[in-house]
């Protein structure tokens, strides 16, 4: 079946600008994540939804950045007033529910972002 | 803030040798997963370890959960060119934020 989708791949800006990153995550996934990564880093957590609310949204860096999954399913990820430290690559990742036996992340491809 | 160390940074090994990498977390885990990345991919999942002093093995991948809790060990038996990657670890200490680690990058050496 379809993995976990995200788009763009690459998205160039200039600072400044409002950027909106999307994910589609695997059918029937109630659990959703959203994390950074930076060149030779860790996933750095940003949020996580379990359905549509945000059940923990701890590691956003600043009220910048924003995530909504208003049914549950697609989320967006955006970013106002971009600078030039949010570049990296923003992964989305997604698993059947989250805790017990079932929480085995599926990540997406990740979308580059750069913001010039 | 919970930090999730890795050691070592970098591992160069001949191919057929082994390997093993160490997470350590400041604060007990509820559970612990490990994830490669292969260059230019993203995480994908290998094993979640939930018990207390848990060993599990995939075929030449042993892992281990500490007894406490906050470490955790991955050791590869007679590496491959296909093991190539960095290897990550994750946990929750109690919720289900995931912290992942700062990561293994391993290479093998034909």
């Amino acid at each position: 079946g379809a993995g976990v989708s995200q788009t763009p791949s690459n998205k160039v800006t200039e600072k400044g600008k409002y950027v909106e990153l999307r994910c589609d995550p695997i059918s029937g996934h109630t659990a959703l994540y959203w994390y950074r990564q930076s060149l030779g880093q860790g996933p750095e957590f940003l949020i996580y939804f379990q359905g549509t609310g945000a059940a923990d949204d701890s590691g956003l860096p600043n009220d910048r950045f924003f995530a909504v999954r208003p049914e549950g399913s697609v989320s967006t990820l955006k970013i106002q007033r971009t600078e030039r430290g949010d570049s990296a690559v923003y992964l989305c990742a997604s698993s059947l529910r989250a805790g017990g036996m079932y929480n085995e992340q599926f990540f997406g491809p990740g979308t580059r972002l750069t913001v010039l | 803030g919970q930090q999730v160390m890795q050691i070592p940074q970098y591992q160069h090994v001949q191919e057929g040798e082994d390997f093993t990498t160490y997470c350590n977390s400041s604060t007990t885990l509820s559970n612990i997963q490990w994830y490669k990345q292969r260059p230019g991919g993203h995480p994908v999942f290998l094993i979640q370890l939930v018990k207390s002093g848990e060993v599990k093995k995939q075929k030449r991948l042993t892992f281990q959960f500490g007894e406490a809790k906050k470490n955790s060990s991955l050791h590869i038996t007679a590496t491959q060119t296909t093991d190539v990657g960095t290897y990550f670890c994750a946990g929750p200490p109690g919720t289900y934020k995931y912290i992942f680690g700062t990561g293994t990058r391993l290479k093998v050496l034909a």
